[in-house]
Order: structure tokens, then C-alpha cells, then sequence
């Protein structure tokens, strides 16, 4: 399949440590954040948001955390594995009238190694 | 969640020519949107497009490059024209989803050369 990690910054990992990515955001305007997986040849896919009314939100395995303070975002993934290896966007709302815009930031390339 | 496909997935087009890219949602949505990854970045917006009015263009883009179509609330089209080689990007399609997230397609991959 085709890459899109080739120029990204790589986080490479041990399968069963645990991986934190982080990402700056520029708005600080912005309310919503998104953590997006994007597996090669595959479409973004949604991990989990947060609202800027909390700092911190977990799910299966997933934690993100969000310090306005520095506008910064991190996505902590537990006992990474395998099927984790892909490339993570995080993604900011920036409201504007009816609709509501995404801003994506770089992306980061997480490799598991086995 | 909505269930979205794109057509083709993936083109290899000579300079010069356009391709129409298509767009396929399971529901209605007011709202499409459609991006661009150039090859190792990230995702960029291209326009919104809203069924019954004309798309609204983001700073770089312009109609005439990339005319977008929406029939329909289920369906959009995606120009890209006069194609460059810089135009080799993956070309994605999303819809809003519950909160202010959005669900992406998977991407119709162009080369042109």
C-alpha cells in the first residue's frame, strides 16, 4: 500500500510499551480536538475528542490529554501492539459560522516493533 | 457511523487532462467536505460542499481547478483539471458525524505524470 509516513516524524516502539504522541495546536480559539489513525491506503480514522472544557479523556486503551495553557495535545496508547503501527494526525475545530473546519496538524509515523 | 466510498481508488493520469472523483455516502448529510494529502503530509481542506448552493473554496483552492458537484444529499464530485504533476495527492471525501467529528472515505490515490 501506498505511504503517506515518508517525511513525518516517527515515534518507533516496543510492542507492549506504552506510546504518547504528542501535537501543537495554533488556535487557541479552538474548542474541539480529534485524534485521527490513518493506516496506509486507508481513509483517517477517529480514535477519540476531546472538548477544551476538560484536560483529559480516556477510552479502550487510549488516553488523550489537552493543556491549553500551551495549546499542546497528547495521545497516550497503552500496551501498544502491531496493529497499532500507522501514521496519527490530531485535528483542531475551528468554528467558523455553520461550519465547523478541521486543521489537521502533521502527523507522526508510530512503528511497533514486535 | 455513515459508510462512505470514493471512486476510482486510485488513477495514474497524464498532464493535461481532468478526472472527476466521486463521493458516495449511506445518508443524507448536508455538509460534504473534501481534502487533499500531498504525499507525506497531512490533510488539507479544499471546500465544503453543501447540497443546493455553491461550494465554498478555501484559501488556495479555486473553482475553476477543482469544481465540485453536489446533486444530491447523498452524493458529490470532485474535479481536479488541467492536471500537474504537482496534483499527485490522495484526494479525500468527509461528512460530519456525531459531535464535530467528521468520518472520512477512503481516498482515491492520483499520480499524474
Amino acid at each position: 500500500g501506498e505511504s503517506v509516513g515518508l517525511h513525518l516524524p516517527t515515534l518507533s516502539v516496543q510492542e507492549g510499551d506504552n506510546s504518547i504522541i504528542n501535537c501543537a495546536y495554533s488556535n487557541s480559539a479552538s474548542d474541539y480536538f480529534i485524534w485521527y489513525k490513518q493506516e496506509s491506503g486507508k481513509g483517517p480514522q477517529f480514535i477519540i475528542d476531546i472538548r477544551s472544557n476538560m484536560d483529559k479523556r480516556q477510552g479502550q486503551r487510549v488516553t488523550v490529554l489537552l493543556n491549553k495553557t500551551v495549546k499542546h495535545l497528547s495521545l497516550q496508547i497503552a500496551a501498544t501492539q502491531p496493529g497499532d503501527s500507522a501514521v496519527y494526525f490530531c485535528a483542531e475545530s475551528s468554528q467558523s459560522g455553520a461550519t465547523n473546519k478541521l486543521i489537521f496538524g502533521t502527523g507522526t509515523l508510530l512503528a511497533v516493533q514486535p | 457511523s455513515a459508510v462512505i466510498s470514493q471512486k476510482p481508488s486510485r488513477d495514474i493520469c497524464q498532464r493535461g487532462t481532468s478526472l472527476t472523483i466521486q463521493c458516495q455516502v449511506d445518508s443524507q448529510v448536508t455538509m460534504m467536505f473534501w481534502y487533499r494529502q500531498q504525499p507525506g503530509q497531512s490533510l488539507t481542506l479544499i471546500a465544503t460542499a453543501n447540497q443546493g448552493s455553491e461550494a465554498t473554496y478555501e484559501s488556495g483552492f479555486v473553482i475553476d481547478k477543482f469544481p465540485i458537484s453536489r446533486p444530491n444529499l447523498t452524493f458529490s464530485t470532485l474535479t481536479v483539471s488541467n492536471m500537474s504533476p504537482e496534483d499527485s495527492s490522495i484526494y479525500l471525501c468527509s461528512v460530519p458525524a456525531s459531535g464535530d467529528t467528521q468520518y472520512f472515505g477512503p481516498g482515491t490515490r492520483l499520480t499524474v505524470l
